[in-house]
């Protein structure tokens, strides 16, 4: 089955502790994206990647970091979580830039107290 | 800095009748528009995409696009309490523009009252 898988799908942490959420594709795509979600400001775009080793940030970068070493993986990093990063997560990926469907994982709900 | 508009709603719509989303792009060399459908804690999934002027029908859905007004929309017939929702217009600069070139509205709200 066709998935973007994301891991763990809830987390309640504390300030500053160093936590990683995993993403991963099966289908081979090329672009893949990570996503916040807040009530009232929509998905907002925190980094994306094109391919591996090429990523850049969205509009919403700081305080996060991500690396692409495989294709099927995007790992979301927080090295120092701060409450303000208390959002819903989504990964996401697609084929390419033009008209590509872009396909969501099941999300990631943070909590960082 | 290319927006997507859409009103955030609710919009409350009737068991049976239509439901007309509404959203608006700023950038005039958007080449493909997607709508997405998103539960409460859940996430987006596509209902269908348009990249022609005009009108696409999938089932109840009907997808409508107009460039030179920059704006498309999706209407629900025979509207369910399953559709019950926030519904997202995501816009597809293709090549040229900066980022990813996929940007979202923040989506609107929907009511379907039994």
């Amino acid at each position: 089955e066709a998935q973007v898988t994301q891991n763990p799908r809830y987390l309640i942490t504390v300030t500053g502790k160093k936590l990683t959420v995993t993403c991963s594709q099966n289908m081979n795509h090329e672009y893949m994206s990570w996503y916040r979600q807040d009530p009232g400001l929509g998905l907002r775009q925190i980094y994306y990647s094109m391919n591996v080793e090429v990523t850049d940030k969205g509009d919403v970068p700081e305080g996060y970091k991500v690396s692409r070493k495989e294709k099927r993986n995007f790992p979301l990093i927080l090295e120092s979580p701060s409450p303000n990063q208390t959002s819903l997560y989504f990964c996401a990926s697609r084929w390419g830039r033009g008209t590509d469907t872009q396909y969501f994982g099941p999300g990631t709900r943070l909590t960082v107290l | 800095q290319k927006e997507v508009e859409q009103n955030s709603g609710p919009l409350s719509v009737p068991e049976g009748a239509i439901a007309s989303l509404n959203c608006t792009y700023s950038d005039r060399g958007s080449q493909s528009f997607f709508w997405y459908r998103q539960y409460s804690g859940k996430s987006p999934e596509l209902i269908m995409f348009i990249y022609s002027n005009g009108d696409k029908e999938d089932g109840r859905f009907t997808a409508q696009l107009n460039k030179a007004s920059q704006y498309v929309s999706l209407l629900i017939r025979d509207s369910q309490p399953s559709d019950s929702a926030t519904y997202l217009c995501a816009v597809n600069i293709g090549s040229g523009g900066g980022a990813d070139g996929l940007t979202f509205g923040k989506g609107t709200h929907l009511i379907i009252q039994p």
